[in-house]
């Protein structure tokens, strides 16, 4: 069968660091990706990571531990407009995607 | 026009009408998805279609009907809804079935 788990939701202030988390068990594993969807919008893609290791784009770094079946996606420096909802997303190769529950962000200030 | 399209973008309609809802990429990807997406809840895949053949069913009901006639263009074909099916639908296409997938805005459909 194919798992993810990650929390329904975090709160967090602006201007603070916030890490989210996704544990997975999937019959197969590639990478781990990570998407963006606000209120009432389609989910846009933030990171894949299919090594070990942490991934920096901008105030977003995704994070991977294979062995531990295990990845983050942290967010530093937070403002308002990353109140969201976010998934992780598992490539269990030669199959869609299977994606998590999601976890909603909310910033307050 | 580039990435993902859906027309319309909310569409409201009767138990008893019957209409669809179509997805166009302009990717040049060869796999096309329909999610189902209730308030606040998570992605539910409904159909796959990789190469215009469909490759996942997930027990969706049959007042959901999906046609892919090109790798560009996705259909779903949508008769006696239930008001329970009122939802976010969205649309995405990825090269292949394991790669990123880049989503449409999504058709919010009211069913009354």
């Amino acid at each position: 069968g194919q798992s993810l788990e990650q929390p329904s939701e975090v709160t967090a202030v602006e201007g603070a660091i916030v890490q989210i988390n996704c544990t997975y068990q999937t019959s197969g594993f590639y990478g781990l990706s990570w998407y963006q969807q606000h209120d009432g919008g389609a989910p846009t893609f933030l990171s894949y990571n299919a090594l070990d290791g942490l991934e920096e784009t901008g105030r977003f770094s995704s994070f991977l531990s294979r062995s531990d079946s295990y990845g983050y996606l942290l967010l530093q420096e937070l403002q308002m407009k990353d109140s969201a909802s976010y998934f992780c997303a598992v490539n269990p190769g030669n199959t869609p995607l299977v994606f998590g529950k999601g976890t909603r962000l909310s910033v307050i200030a | 026009e580039t990435g993902v399209t859906q027309t319309p973008r909310h569409l409201v309609m009767g138990m008893t009408n019957k209409k669809s809802l179509k997805c166009e990429q302009h990717l040049g990807h060869n796999a096309m998805y329909w999610y189902k997406q209730s308030a606040k809840k998570p992605l539910e895949l409904m159909f796959v279609y990789s190469l215009e053949e469909r490759v996942e069913n997930n027990s969706v009901p049959s007042r959901f009907s999906p046609e892919c006639p090109n790798s560009s263009h996705l259909f779903l074909h949508l008769h006696t809804l239930q008001p329970e099916d009122s939802a976010l639908y969205l649309c995405a296409s990825s090269q292949d079935l394991e790669e990123t997938q880049y989503f449409g805005p999504g058709t919010r459909l009211l069913v009354l």
